[in-house]
């Protein structure tokens, strides 16, 4: 079954509108780790946040926001005033405690294309 | 602070031949993993060593390994080339489980 479901496979915008990018997963661990990696044309996946299951506090780093539900298993992602040089594939991924806390399990990705 | 390398960047090999690929680990950092990416499979594990000890492996045939020497660095080789093997091969590395996991900016690897 899959583990990370990001169910937008593709978003278009112009610059300076906010985009948001929907994360679900699944699992039966009680403690977690989420994470969300940008994916620019160059191929490095860029790290952008690790959350663990325990923490549900919202965070906001610059013009990127995590809103983490835990009631409904969901961890989105938005950009605020998005500019050109977000245009990438942006990946959520789980790491799970127990025996597969050492792999992450990545969702399909979303491309994000801003356009000027 | 250098971050993940790897080496080659780029390769093309023939099917049925060999091929080894390099991991250098941010300093500091004992876990090294390795990720499969293609069009049409997405990200997939392939395994994960701490401390030159193999901790876990994704689904992938026998063909696929791995190792990692005590200064942390790791290799991962692929024998008998198929042309299903061509994809983009990432590493990641992170100080301990399930740590904030840096990526390199791949291998990209072609078989014809």
């Amino acid at each position: 079954a899959q583990k990370v479901t990001q169910a937008q496979t593709e978003i278009s915008v112009v610059e300076k509108e906010d985009v948001t990018l929907d994360c679900v997963y699944e699992t039966r661990d009680t403690t977690y780790y989420l994470f969300w990696y940008k994916q620019p044309p160059s191929g490095e996946l860029v790290f952008l946040i690790r959350r663990n299951s325990f923490d549900e506090q919202n965070e906001i780093s610059g013009r990127y926001s995590w809103n983490f539900q835990k009631s409904t298993s969901s961890f989105n992602f938005t950009i605020t005033a998005s500019q050109v040089v977000d245009s990438a594939v942006y990946f959520c991924a789980l790491s799970e405690a127990g025996i597969n806390d050492y792999k992450l399990s990545f969702g399909a990705g979303t491309t994000v294309t801003v356009r000027a | 602070k250098a971050g993940v390398t790897q080496t080659p960047r780029y390769l093309i090999k023939t099917r049925g031949q060999q091929v080894t690929l390099s991991c250098s680990p941010i300093s500091g950092h004992r876990s090294v993993s390795w990720y499969q990416q293609t069009p049409g499979q997405g990200l997939q594990f392939l395994f994960e060593y701490f401390s030159e000890t193999q901790r876990n492996k994704g689904n992938f045939p026998g063909r696929f390994s791995g190792r990692q020497f005590s200064n942390s660095r790791s290799e991962m080789n692929v024998s008998t080339l198929e042309l299903g093997d061509s994809a983009l091969y990432l590493c990641a590395s992170s100080i301990d489980r399930a740590g904030d996991a840096f990526f390199g900016q791949g291998t990209r690897l072609t078989v014809v």
